[in-house]
């Protein structure tokens, strides 16, 4: 079937510290991946995503890599900040796309 | 651009009691759903519609009913609420047919049921 397994939290990072939070998938077919974001009190809004293999998916600093070999969408930022503070979603589609599978989420706060 | 909008935003309903939950799109996507959010359990999919007088149901649908007369629309409706769809509510649309397509979702509603 579909799945997605990413890290559970919460993690808290210190201002400026490197994050990754893991995220393995496992799909019938080929896959899109994608990476949201929830803000408190919001609902999720796109982060990035890739939608082949070797992709790299980035925005405002954040990174994740499609790793096919792995079965995996890790996100990385090399500096984070106060403002990241969020809970973070790893998804993915198949074939039309009618159904997004995610995980579980991990709630990310950023101290100064 | 208004995108995927919500109401209400907040209720809280007796047990037993009927209500629905309303949710629009103006960007005339043909797919729209319908989540709900568990503490520990992320986002789990209850029913969704691939166009107008199309739907189905997803991981969690019992005790929901959805319809799709329009493009626009996709009411969710509880038929007798239950402590149990205590939850945040989130309705979801984006285009047909690629698995690449980005979902966009509306800002949630906060149901409790007491």
């Amino acid at each position: 079937g579909n799945s997605v397994t990413q890290m559970e939290g919460p993690v808290t990072l210190s201002e400026e510290a490197f994050l990754t939070i893991n995220c393995t998938y496992t799909a019938t077919g080929y896959p899109s991946l994608f990476w949201y974001v929830q803000y408190p009190g919001e609902g999720l809004q796109l982060l990035l995503k890739a939608t082949k293999a070797d992709d790299k998916g980035s925005n405002k600093g954040f990174e994740a890599t499609y790793r096919k070999e792995t079965t995996s969408f890790h996100l990385e930022k090399g500096s984070v900040q106060v403002s990241d503070s969020a809970v973070y979603f790893c998804a993915l589609t198949v074939n039309t796309g009618n159904q997004f599978y995610f995980g579980t989420g991990t709630s990310l706060t950023v101290i100064p | 651009n208004a995108g995927v909008t919500q109401t209400p935003k907040f209720q809280v309903l007796k047990t037993g009691q009927s209500m629905t939950l309303q949710c629009a799109q103006d960007m005339n996507h043909e797919y729209m759903s319908w989540y709900r959010q568990d503490p520990g359990m992320g986002l789990r999919l209850i029913h969704y519609s691939v166009g107008a007088g199309i739907t189905d149901q997803g991981e969690v649908p019992n005790g929901y009913n959805v319809s799709r007369s329009t493009t626009e629309d996709f009411p969710l409706r509880l038929l007798s609420a239950a402590p149990s769809q205590t939850s945040v509510y989130f309705c979801a649309s984006s285009q047909q047919g690629y698995s690449g397509n980005t979902i966009y979702f509306g800002e949630g509603s906060w149901l409790t049921v007491v």
